[in-house]
C-alpha cells in the first residue's frame, strides 16, 4: 500500500519561498508509471491544482502559479518536493500531495498524503 | 482555460434519497473527469474516474455518467457516511464543490 507524507515549515514568511517534501512510503518512486502531483485547499474553500512531476522529470503547472512553483523529485531518497516563491496570506493552505492513478495526462489522483497547513504570516 | 461549474453549491438530502450532482465544462472534455469525496480534516478520496468508471473499494451506489461538457454523479440511496463535499475534477482544474448536508 502507497503511503504519502508532507514535511515541511507550517509557517513561512511574506515574500519568501515555501519548501515542502512528500515522502513515499511503500513502492519505489520510480516503478511503475505514474506522476507525483501538489494540491491545495486554503480554509473552508476548494482544491486548488498545483502541479505535477513524472519520475522522467517533466513537469506540468497550474498556469496561475507557474511564475513561482518548482516541483522536484528525488528518486534515490523517494521523495518529490514543492517550492513556491514570493508567498504572500493567500498562499496559506492546506497542502496535499498525492499520486496519479497512471502516466495518463488525464488521470486523477488516488493516493493522497494527510496534508500539511502552512500559514503565511509575518 | 477550461472552468468547471458545479451544481448544487450545497445539498440538503435525507438518508435512503437518491441525489444527483452535476458538473459543466466551458468546453468539451470527452469523458477526462474524475470525482472526489473530501470529508472534514481529511484528504480527498477518488470516488469516479473517466465520468462513469467506479474506483476499486467504492460503493456501488455511486455513479457516474455524461460526456463532453455535462456531467453528473449521482448517489443512489444516501448513507449516513455519505454526508461530505463532492469535487470534480479535469486535469488542473476543479470543480467548487457540492457540500452533501442532512436534512
Amino acid at each position: 500500500q502507497v503511503q504519502l507524507q508532507e514535511s515541511g515549515p507550517g509557517l513561512v514568511k511574506p515574500s519568501q519561498t515555501l519548501s515542502l517534501t512528500c515522502t513515499v512510503s511503500g513502492g519505489s518512486i520510480s516503478s511503475g508509471s505514474y506522476y507525483w502531483s501538489w494540491i491545495r485547499q486554503p480554509a473552508g474553500k476548494g482544491l486548488e491544482w498545483i502541479g505535477r512531476i513524472y519520475t522522467s522529470g517533466s513537469t506540468n503547472y497550474n498556469p496561475s502559479l507557474k511564475s513561482r512553483v518548482t516541483i522536484s523529485v528525488d528518486t534515490s531518497k523517494n521523495q518529490f518536493s514543492l517550492k513556491l516563491s514570493s508567498v504572500t496570506a493567500a498562499d496559506t493552505a492546506v497542502y496535499y500531495c498525492a499520486r496519479g492513478t497512471s502516466g495518463s495526462y488525464y488521470s486523477p489522483v488516488d493516493y493522497w498524503g494527510q496534508g500539511t497547513l502552512v500559514t503565511v504570516s509575518s | 482555460d477550461i472552468q468547471m461549474t458545479q451544481s448544487p453549491s450545497t445539498l440538503s438530502a435525507s438518508v435512503g434519497d437518491r441525489v444527483t450532482i452535476t458538473c459543466r465544462a466551458s468546453q468539451s472534455i470527452s469523458s477526462w473527469l474524475a470525482w472526489y469525496q473530501q470529508k472534514p480534516g481529511k484528504a480527498p478520496k477518488l470516488l469516479i474516474y473517466k465520468a462513469s468508471s467506479l474506483e476499486s473499494g467504492v460503493p456501488s451506489r455511486f455513479s457516474g455518467s455524461g460526456s463532453g461538457t455535462e456531467f453528473t454523479l449521482t448517489i443512489s440511496s444516501l448513507q449516513p457516511d455519505d454526508f461530505a463535499t463532492y469535487y470534480c475534477q479535469h486535469l488542473s482544474t476543479f470543480g467548487q464543490g457540492t457540500k452533501l448536508e442532512i436534512k
